[in-house]
């Protein structure tokens, strides 16, 4: 079972341009996290959202936690070719020492 | 800074070979992961650890075993590997309910 969908799988855009990722669940998280992972390397954190309706920025890179904590969003204004790469979310609950849930990720590529 | 490292980068080994995959951890974490990953599937969850010498099912646990002797130390054991078990290992570590910090991965291909 997945509990945590994202979309799109893939995504192929120019230099320049904005794109959203989506992460979505039937469960409440106690929190929300995104990792971007390079080709032979390990996920590395971006960020972690733990309040619903939370917003956070990170230079180009807006993230937001859903109102009821089931859902995410990642958005990257004016992409570059160095944002390429896999994002994944994962969600934590609470109350399973510590596990987090982990999405299947959305490979992006920008191209110059 | 976290570190997380891992014993190796690329190993290669037979179909029937006992396989160790070993992580070390410096940040004093409770808490240790092993997951693979694979094309389209994600990260799985094989085993995780939330003390020395406890440890937990994951999603994936068959044909895995692992070991947690000290507190920075998490082994991941394939008793009998398989060519099915061709995949990237990913360790992580964190305090409990906490972000995750990953080491580089082991690919390991058995043949």
């Amino acid at each position: 079972t997945q509990l945590l969908e994202q979309s799109p799988q893939f995504l192929s855009i120019q230099e320049g341009e904005n794109l959203t990722v989506y992460c979505n669940s039937s469960s409440v998280f106690s929190s929300l996290q995104w990792y971007r992972q390079e080709p032979g390397e390990g996920p590395v954190l971006l960020v972690t959202v733990v309040t619903g309706g939370e917003v956070k920025k990170l230079k180009r890179l807006t993230f937001q936690f859903g109102d009821a904590r089931k859902d995410s969003s990642l958005h990257i204004t004016a992409a570059q070719p160095g944002d390429t790469g896999l994002y994944l979310c994962a969600g934590g609950s609470g109350s399973t020492l510590g596990r987090l849930y982990f999405g299947r990720g959305t490979q992006l590529t920008v191209w110059p | 800074d976290v570190k997380v490292t891992q014993s190796s980068r690329y190993l290669v080994k037979r179909t029937g070979e006992k396989v160790f995959l070993e992580c070390v951890q410096d940040m004093d974490h409770e808490n240790m992961f092993w997951y693979r990953q694979d094309p389209g599937l994600g990260l799985r969850l094989i085993y995780f650890s939330y003390d020395v010498k406890m440890k937990e099912k994951g999603d994936i646990p068959e044909g895995y075993s692992v070991s947690r002797e000290k507190k920075e130390r998490f082994s991941l054991i394939l008793e009998s590997a398989s060519t099915n078990q061709t995949s990237m290992y990913l360790c992580a570590s964190s305090f409990p309910r906490r972000e995750q910090y990953f080491g580089p991965g082991t690919r390991l291909t058995v043949t």
